[in-house]
């Protein structure tokens, strides 16, 4: 199965600030159509993962643009400018590349 | 507007079975798969597996190959995961997600002698 090795585990921001996290992988995400299934979830306490980017820097719909994804291969980041109090929650990253479909262990971005 | 509703609490005995439903509206059921998610107490996401809503064929992940069902009923547009001879560690909250976009609100499942 491929590993997904995501950092940090706590992220602790300033409201306005800026949070990075970093998610990689055990082995190429690239897929044989040339797709790369990389994507990042916010789970805010009490509810279900809602989808912020996928296939690695598209926003999906609704998020602002405040959060960007980028990266390729193996290495992966997710970007969050002007933290805002909705941010703060736990973020997954989600390879579909490979079956079984992995998670990242989960970074808590919460308050400094 | 695109919604995964799935059914309530359940708390059972070791040994016992289960179904929870997903009922999707919205959209056209058999367009996307549905997959299915653990989410231990505090843990995190832990990937089941999907099924495919054309043609009923689920394809799990190891962990689930034993004891674990996804089923549909497409004319209600509803999926379903079955869970067979319950166990402690099975205690968790189920999502249904439509591909890895949607997601239901979870299932909370409690196995407790």
């Amino acid at each position: 199965d491929v590993v997904m090795t995501q950092t940090p585990v706590s992220l602790p921001v300033s409201l306005g600030g800026q949070a990075s996290i970093s998610c990689r992988s055990s082995q190429s995400l690239v897929h044989s159509n040339g797709n790369t299934y990389l994507h990042w979830y916010l789970q805010k306490p009490g509810q279900s993962p809602q989808l912020l980017i996928y296939r690695v820097s598209n926003r999906f719909s609704g998020v602002p643009d405040r959060f960007s994804g980028s990266g390729s291969g193996t290495d992966f980041t997710l970007k969050i400018s002007r933290v805002e109090p909705e941010d703060l929650g736990d973020y997954y990253c989600l390879q579909s590349t490979h079956f079984p479909y992995t998670f990242g262990a989960g970074t808590k971005l919460e308050l400094k | 507007q695109i919604q995964l509703v799935q059914s309530g609490p359940e708390l059972k005995k070791p040994g016992e079975s289960l179904k929870i439903s997903c009922k999707a509206s919205g959209y056209t059921f058999t367009d996307y798969a549905m997959q299915w998610v653990k989410q231990a107490p505090g843990k995190g996401l832990q990937y089941m597996g999907w099924i495919n809503t054309q043609t009923g064929k689920p394809t799990y992940a190891d962990d689930f190959k034993e004891r674990f069902v996804f089923s549909l009923e497409t004319s209600a547009s509803t999926a379903y995961l079955q869970i067979n001879n319950l166990k402690n560690e099975d205690t968790a909250t189920y999502f249904c997600a439509r591909s890895h976009t949607y997601w239901g609100q979870g299932t909370l499942v409690t196995v407790s002698s």
